[in-house]
């Protein structure tokens, strides 16, 4: 099946620092990839879509100039945590759409980066 | 805007159990429908899918799915569950084009 990482699984950092985590498609292209947030014991929220060559598409309420999406490549976005506060800290999980896939709205998921901001 | 919710927060129930999961969607148009499920630490697999066709689908470890439309669900069924069925359960939809949505999860632990 369809393969997506993310890099680091977890990392730890100081308040007012920023923090780079990439999403990759191992196996496949995608254009589209999506960038996701869990909190504790609840269900993921959608923060925004990156597409491949374009800006990324932001849902209510989450600030693009915190959370900085870049997808360069049909294989690698990143999302951007700038001037990281503790109340940053959760699972940030992306996924990715198949570009070659006849039922786009298939995801596969990443396996998730916990960020603890101190 | 399109919105799910899944009836059951917790699940407990011992092996050979069977299980079902409620999910309910709020949308008129067209959906497509999943569930994903989450192993303690371990990352969102798809479990089953629903676009057209048959409303009964089947999924990978014997997990199924029934699409009512007039109810606007899709509840999850296993007839017998095992141990490594403990997990946490997403219901999640998509309008034709666009983005997914997810319920709020059903834990569920079986008891050995």
């Amino acid at each position: 099946g369809a393969v997506v990482s993310q890099h680091p699984s977890r990392v730890i950092c100081k308040s007012g620092t920023s923090v780079k985590i990439e999403c990759r498609s191992l196996d496949f292209q995608a254009t589209t990839m999506f960038w996701y947030r869990q909190f504790p014991k609840k269900s993921l929220m959608l923060m925004a879509t990156s597409n491949e060559g374009s800006k990324a598409t932001y849902e209510q309420g989450v600030e693009k100039d915190k959370f900085l999406i870049n997808h360069a490549s049909l294989t690698l976005s990143t999302l951007t945590v700038t001037s990281a506060h503790p109340e940053d800290s959760s699972f940030y999980i992306c996924s990715a759409r198949d570009l070659r896939a006849q039922i786009q709205e298939t995801q596969y998921f990443g396996p998730g980066t916990r960020l603890l901001v101190l | 805007a399109q919105s799910v919710s899944q009836h059951n927060h917790h699940v407990i129930l011992s092996e050979a159990a069977s299980l079902e999961l409620g999910c309910n969607y709020s949308y008129g148009g067209t959906v497509n429908l999943f569930w994903y499920v989450q192993y303690p630490g371990q990352h969102l697999q798809l479990l089953l899918k629903y676009f057209s066709g048959d409303p009964l689908v089947k999924g990978i470890k014997g997990f199924e799915a029934e699409f009512i439309k007039s109810k606007f669900s899709f509840n999850l069924r296993k007839p017998s569950v095992q141990w490594s069925d403990t997990a946490e359960y997403f219901c999640a939809v998509a309008a034709a084009g666009n983005k997914l949505t997810f319920g709020g999860g059903t834990r569920v632990l079986v008891k050995p």
